[in-house]
């Protein structure tokens, strides 16, 4: 199985911040490479997909980058509601595999 | 707007089989470009992609689950389903069922989800 590991697991940072959460993968996955977010007590959302495609829908702070096992989610400026667990997952083989999660809060 | 909805015992008992059904509305479940799929997140654990179900009936499973999972469509009712079988405590757990985007893969959207205890 393709390890995912995130990091850091956890930051703080103030709205209106950039930050960026890193994952990096046992393997190449090439572009395999997809974000999510899920907010306190709801269902993970989809953010990016095939490491730098923004989902439809999505705000435009968002973006990714990365290829082969090093990837990274930025988050221009953070709003209240990204205040949250970010998760990202590899398609490239079974079984798809998840990362950890970052949880990130207010500062 | 496609929505999903998981629905199902909420709770189980050991050695027994979890079962749990996932409605999809607004979109049909025959599409072509998708598959179907299942995801479970423990209390505060990590994501586990459980299997997936394309509308013609092939599957393709995790293989820590495979031996225990069994993932149907029901076409007729827009649904596919899960079953679990021989349940413990390390299967309790929110799951959650998912659109699954074939090529390139991706989930979304997911149903709210259903948290499924296993106690005797």
């Amino acid at each position: 199985d393709i390890q995912m590991t995130q990091s850091p697991s956890s930051l703080s940072a103030p709205v209106g911040d950039r930050v960026t959460i890193t994952c990096r993968t046992s393997q190449s996955i090439t572009s395999h490479l997809n974000w999510y977010r899920q907010r306190p007590g709801k269902a993970p959302e989809l953010l990016i997909y095939g490491a730098s495609r923004l989902q439809s829908g999505v705000p435009s702070r968002f973006s990714g980058s990365g290829s082969g096992t090093d990837f990274t989610l930025t988050i221009s400026s953070l709003q209240p509601e990204d205040f949250a667990t970010y998760y990202c997952q590899q398609s490239y083989n079974t079984p798809i595999t998840f990362g950890q999660g970052t949880r990130l809060e207010i500062k | 707007q496609l929505q999903l909805q998981e629905s199902g015992p909420g709770l189980v008992k050991p050695s027994e089989t979890l079962s749990l059904t996932c409605t999809v509305s607004g979109g049909s479940i025959s599409s072509n470009d998708y598959y179907w799929g299942w995801i479970r997140q423990p209390p505060g654990k990590d994501l586990e992609w459980i299997g997936s179900i394309y509308h013609s009936g092939s599957t393709y499973y995790s293989s820590s689950l495979k031996s225990r999972v069994t993932i149907s469509v029901d076409m007729s009712k827009n649904q596919f389903s899960l079953k679990l079988s021989s349940v413990t405590a390390a299967d309790m757990a929110m799951y959650y069922c998912a659109r699954h985007h074939n090529t390139p893969q991706w989930f979304d959207p997911w149903g709210q989800g259903t948290l499924v205890t296993v106690s005797s």
